[in-house]
């Protein structure tokens, strides 16, 4: 199985609203991603898990918070977004034990609008 | 630090002729790089990677990718481009890391 699962696939939000996104892989990668894509940009990277541990944060806002229960989930928690964070969230995973050499297999994605 | 720079923002290219999809790089280290396509609304898909050996790559789909260290380049090739392979193309590059940089995307676009 090399699918990455993600839910849901559109999310319409308020401002004052908690949700959240999730992501599932069943190939035993360790790392997992987050990752911000505005239309017709390349991913901008938010977060990383490794071996279930918060490794990377790049800089992003406390209304996102993330969560990697298990080895085979990540979730991202969403609260008083803004309509600036609208875009397509991306999960992604790729194993840790070839440095530089991973392929990172990606998820179809969330398509969140922030009303 | 590294960097991936494809010069094109869009190609253009006829149904039945070949493609080039451009892709430079700068690193310190060795160079592990990429190639993910996007289609419309969909997460990025794995073509091809360069990690050691032949310079010449296959990949998903017929496409290829040359790697020429003296160019510092890795173009995405393909004989004969397809409608379907009408998408967005990211390279990316991991040096000591596993962390990808990516491109800024190029739109290709097919015409019948």
């Amino acid at each position: 199985d090399t699918e990455v699962t993600q839910t849901p696939k559109h999310l319409v939000m308020g401002m004052t609203n908690k949700k959240s996104l999730k992501c599932e892989q069943h190939m035993g990668h360790r790392a997992m991603y987050w990752y911000k894509q505005k239309a017709k940009k390349p991913p901008e990277l938010m977060f990383v898990y490794s071996y279930e541990k918060l490794s990377i944060n790049e800089s992003v806002p406390s209304r996102f918070s993330p969560e990697c229960p298990n080895s085979s989930l990540l979730n991202l928690h969403l609260h008083a977004l803004q309509p600036e964070d609208s875009a397509l969230y991306l999960c992604a995973s790729s194993p840790v034990d070839m440095v530089g050499r991973t392929t990172q297999y990606f998820g179809p994605g969330t398509r969140l609008t922030v009303l | 630090a590294q960097s991936v720079a494809q010069p094109e923002d869009q190609v253009n290219v006829a149904e039945g002729n070949p493609l080039t999809v451009k892709c430079t790089y700068s690193v310190s280290g060795n160079p592990y790089l990429f190639w993910y396509v996007q289609y419309p609304n969909r997460g990025l898909q794995f073509l091809l990677k360069y990690i050691t050996g032949d310079n010449l790559v296959k990949g998903s789909y017929g496409f290829e990718a040359e790697f020429n260290k003296s160019q510092t380049s890795f173009h995405l090739k393909k004989p004969s481009a397809l409608v379907s392979d009408s998408a967005l193309y990211f390279c990316a590059l991991t040096g000591g890391s596993y962390i990808p940089t990516f491109g800024r995307g190029t739109s290709l676009i097919v015409h019948p």
